[in-house]
């Protein structure tokens, strides 16, 4: 697969236990925070986002907290998974197609 | 089956050489874009298109060029201008208005020897 996953903060976690991906964000204007997922070797995935006047969304398996004041950003993944096992970006979209912003990546590892 | 292309997976091309990578979506979008990802690195945007015939640079156009004749493709070359074009290389596409949820594709490997 790809080496995407060089040199990222790394994350491992039992599979069934529950993953909190961290994540700071710089730009106070931004209207939504975006979660990907990227399998090895594989184009990234959304998983979900969040407008900037929410604290917290749900999606399959997964919620997204915003905390605007410390400008943090996390995802938790409920029930760890083999399947998680990737590398998870954040990213910022202060408005219009080229003002989505990806930061570097989490690499989550899930222990069988 | 709906989706988007890349091809070929992997690519080498000697120093110097221009080449182009393609972008096929059957998905009806209107927007597609082009980033690049190094290694411990995120997603920099190289162009994007909202229409046919259309499109603007990102962050980091310096040494590539795209066109947008067809809605349904969206070539980038690297050229020899680009100084460090040894990269992989990741198209995508969203409906207009829905920025946030690109689709991507599996992405091309150029490597310049």
């Amino acid at each position: 697969g790809e080496s995407v996953g060089l040199h990222l903060p790394t994350l491992s976690v039992q599979e069934g236990d529950n993953s909190i991906i961290n994540c700071a964000y710089s730009n106070s204007a931004s209207d939504y925070f975006i979660w990907y997922k990227q399998e090895s070797g594989k184009g990234p995935q959304f998983i979900i986002d969040i407008r900037s006047n929410m604290d917290k969304r749900q999606g399959q398996r997964v919620t997204v907290l915003l905390n605007k004041t410390v400008k943090h950003l996390s995802l938790q993944i409920a029930a760890t998974q083999p399947g998680d096992s990737a590398v998870y970006f954040c990213a910022e979209n202060s408005g219009g197609y080229q003002k989505v912003t990806f930061g570097t990546g989490t690499k989550l590892q899930v222990i069988p | 089956d709906g989706g988007i292309t890349q091809s070929p997976k992997y690519l080498f091309r000697k120093e110097g050489q221009n080449v182009t990578l393609s972008c096929e979506q059957n998905l009806n979008h209107d927007a597609m874009y082009w980033y690049r990802q190094d290694p411990g690195q995120g997603l920099r945007l190289i162009y994007y298109s909202q229409i046919v015939n259309d499109f603007q640079k990102g962050d980091i156009a310096e040494g590539y060029s795209v066109s947008r004749e067809k809605k349904e493709s969206f070539p980038l070359t690297v050229t020899s201008a680009q100084k460090n074009p040894t990269a992989f290389y990741l198209c995508a596409s969203s409906w207009e208005g829905t920025y946030n949820e690109q689709f991507f594709g599996p992405g091309t490997r150029l490597t310049v020897l």
